[in-house]
């Protein structure tokens, strides 16, 4: 298998569960990255990990919580999520230097209901 | 406050015209620039980038064209197929900021048969 994989696809959950979406990249890159996008926006980045080390928390909630435990795996862990948290999330991962580009997943799209 | 703006959400194309995408940006700092093509339930895959050091990039039928002093670039697609029917999204980073892409809106391309 090759690229950016995530796991699952899809995912309905309420508002008192707690989930976690799975990204794993076969690209032997170093850095992972966590996208959303939402109805209507671009796509805002959520957290970046070098080197299994989180370098980026753009402002995200404590409700998401990312976890790296090598370069090749990433998670993010959901937990009291609010219906507004639905949306579609993607993963990323790209050499950790400039002018890289990043190889997305398909993503998880999510409903919080 | 948006940094990458794409101002057009949809723009419909014949068959074998060109199709010219537009991005406006208005953070000076960056200086590496992407399109990505983003099919339904896919994911957004790398298309053409450049950097700012350059006005202009060609990979077959797409070209990517730079004017730093407007803040402005541009992916012309030259002759369009149904096949390019996608959203394209235009991205842009700093050097230094471990690829962190700030990404536009998004332009749903429709080209008609």
């Amino acid at each position: 298998e090759t690229g950016v994989t995530q796991t699952p696809r899809h995912l309905v959950m309420g508002m008192t569960n707690k989930k976690s979406l799975k990204c794993e990249q076969h690209l032997g890159h170093n850095a992972m990255y966590w996208y959303k996008q939402s109805a209507k926006k671009p796509l805002e980045l959520m957290f970046v990990y070098n080197f299994k080390e989180q370098t980026e928390n753009n402002s995200v909630p404590s409700r998401f919580s990312p976890e790296c435990p090598n370069s090749s795996h990433l998670f993010l862990h959901l937990h009291t999520l609010q219906p507004e948290d639905s949306a579609l999330y993607l993963c990323a991962s790209s050499q950790y230097r400039g002018n890289e580009k990043l190889f997305f997943g398909s993503g998880t799209q999510l409903s919080v209901l | 406050d948006q940094q990458v703006k794409q101002n057009s959400p949809s723009l419909s194309v014949q068959e074998g015209r060109i199709s010219i995408l537009n991005c406006d940006y208005t953070n000076s700092m960056f200086d590496y620039f992407l399109w990505y093509k983003k099919y339904p339930a896919e994911g957004p895959t790398f298309l053409i980038s450049i950097s700012s050091i350059k006005d202009k990039n060609e990979d077959g039928r797409f070209t990517v064209f730079l004017n730093k002093s407007a803040k402005h670039l541009s992916l012309h697609i030259v002759p369009s197929q149904p096949g390019d029917s996608a959203v394209y999204f235009c991205a842009a980073s700093v050097n230094n900021a471990g690829n962190m892409l700030t990404f536009g809106g998004g332009t749903r391309l429709m080209v008609k048969p």
